[in-house]
């Protein structure tokens, strides 16, 4: 069963953590993307991967670390130095340029 | 970051009738376009994808590119309580990178 996994569903912090989100992708898929989405607005890219071992910033890629060490997996930490982290973070993969992103279920992180 | 605008609603259309959306986009050289679905609290789906000019019809949905007035519309018909939704319109920028449009909060009332 193919798709994008991502962990926890809800995830809770106390300010000045850092944590990590996981985002899991069994489609073979060779770009992925990192967005967070906040109430009332739309997604905003923080990071993306074009392949293994290669990322680059987004948008908003301030307070925010990725590695991607495998193809399949891509996981996004939220460092201390975001000012604002709650916010439901988004994970998707396309299989190459111009093609459509493919999203997972989402984190919903609060931070207080 | 390109720019893509899309009225944000909500349109309120009866169940039954065709609900009509609307995206423009800033960037003449995009190639690709995209409207995804997202229920409130989930994450988006895609629902339709439309590459060269004219209409494309998937079921119920219709998409409509535009690219010399820059812009692609979507048509949702027998509108549905389930379609209410939040439309995303996404557009590739010219390279990995997909520009999202705030969304249009769609409510079908029975």
């Amino acid at each position: 069963d193919g798709g994008i996994t991502q962990s926890p569903k809800y995830l809770f912090r106390k300010e000045g953590q850092n944590v990590t989100l996981s985002c899991e992708q069994n489609l073979n898929h060779d770009a992925m993307y990192w967005y967070r989405q906040d109430p009332g607005q739309g997604l905003r890219l923080i990071y993306y991967s074009q392949i293994v071992n290669d990322f680059q910033k987004g948008d908003i890629a301030e307070g925010y670390s990725v590695s991607r060490e495998k193809k399949e997996s891509f996981p996004l930490t939220v460092t201390s130095a975001q000012k604002n982290p709650t916010a439901f973070y988004l994970c998707a993969s396309s299989i190459s340029w111009g093609n459509p992103q493919y999203f997972g279920p989402g984190t919903r992180l609060t931070v207080t | 970051q390109k720019e893509v605008e899309q009225n944000s609603g909500p349109l309120s259309v009866p169940e039954g009738a065709i609900a009509s959306l609307n995206c423009t986009y800033s960037d003449r050289v995009s190639q690709s376009f995209f409207w995804y679905r997202q229920y409130s609290g989930k994450s988006p789906e895609l629902i339709m994808s439309i590459y060269s000019n004219g209409d494309k019809e998937d079921g119920r949905f219709t998409a409509q590119l535009n690219k010399a007035s820059q812009y692609v519309s979507l048509l949702i018909r027998d509108s549905q309580p389930s379609d209410s939704a939040t439309y995303l319109c996404a557009v590739n920028e010219n390279d990995y990178k997909l520009s999202f449009g705030a969304g249009t909060t769609v409510t079908v009332r029975a």
